[in-house]
């Protein structure tokens, strides 16, 4: 079964800690995103990655870090930096730049951070 | 950058009736727009999408329509279904491989 998989469903955080989520896909897809998803504001861009070991910032990148060390994987780390990270968390991927499955977007069943 | 305007914000239907979603864009350049349903505590799916050389695209039940000059598409949803509720996403490119996506739209049918 080809898909992406993000874990955990459900996490928890302590005010000051980091936290990373988890991303991977077995679609051999060059790009990957993380969006983050809070009520009445729809899907926000937050970091994305085209190739491995290359990544760039999108609209709302601060309190934010990502890698990219392998194709099937781009990890996201909440860092203690962010002001309000408790919303819910997604992560996707598309065919190579440039192909005409560019744009197309696929994404993971998600993970929602509650910081308490 | 781009941005995508999406109304109305929630959409109450009875079984069997049509449904309509309409989004704006700002960018000129774009030319994919995908629509996406959300069901509740789960990740997006991309139901269908249109691509600028194209105006209007069906699939069974759903359709898509796209008017380049005045920068907007609409999702219309026939003969709807109480399982076609969910929250409903338009978005458009921003560039190489990026969307822009609207907040969404809550569509509820009632039986």
């Amino acid at each position: 079964d080809g898909g992406i998989t993000q874990s955990p469903k459900y996490l928890f955080r302590k005010e000051g800690q980091n936290v990373t989520l988890s991303c991977e896909q077995n679609l051999n897809h060059d790009a990957m995103y993380w969006y983050r998803q809070d009520p009445g504001q729809g899907l926000r861009l937050i970091y994305y990655s085209q190739i491995v070991n290359d990544f760039q910032k999108g609209d709302i990148a601060e309190g934010y870090s990502v890698s990219r060390e392998k194709k099937e994987s781009f990890p996201l780390t909440v860092t203690s930096a962010q002001k309000n990270p408790t919303a819910f968390y997604l992560c996707a991927s598309s065919a190579r730049t440039g192909t005409t499955k560019a744009n197309e977007q696929f994404f993971g069943p998600g993970t929602r951070l509650t910081v308490l | 950058g781009e941005n995508v305007e999406q109304h109305p914000s929630t959409l109450s239907v009875q079984e069997g009736d049509s449904a309509v979603i309409k989004c704006t864009y700002s960018d000129s350049a774009s030319n994919y727009f995908p629509w996406y349903k959300q069901e509740l505590g789960k990740g997006p799916q991309l139901i269908i999408d249109i691509r600028s050389n194209v105006g209007e695209k069906k699939d069974q039940r759903i359709a898509v329509t796209l008017n380049k000059t005045a920068k907007h598409f609409s999702l219309h949803i026939t003969e709807t279904q109480p399982e076609d509720s969910a929250v409903y996403f338009c978005a458009a490119n921003s560039g190489y491989s990026t969307l822009t996506f609207g907040k969404g739209t809550m569509l509820l049918v009632s039986p």
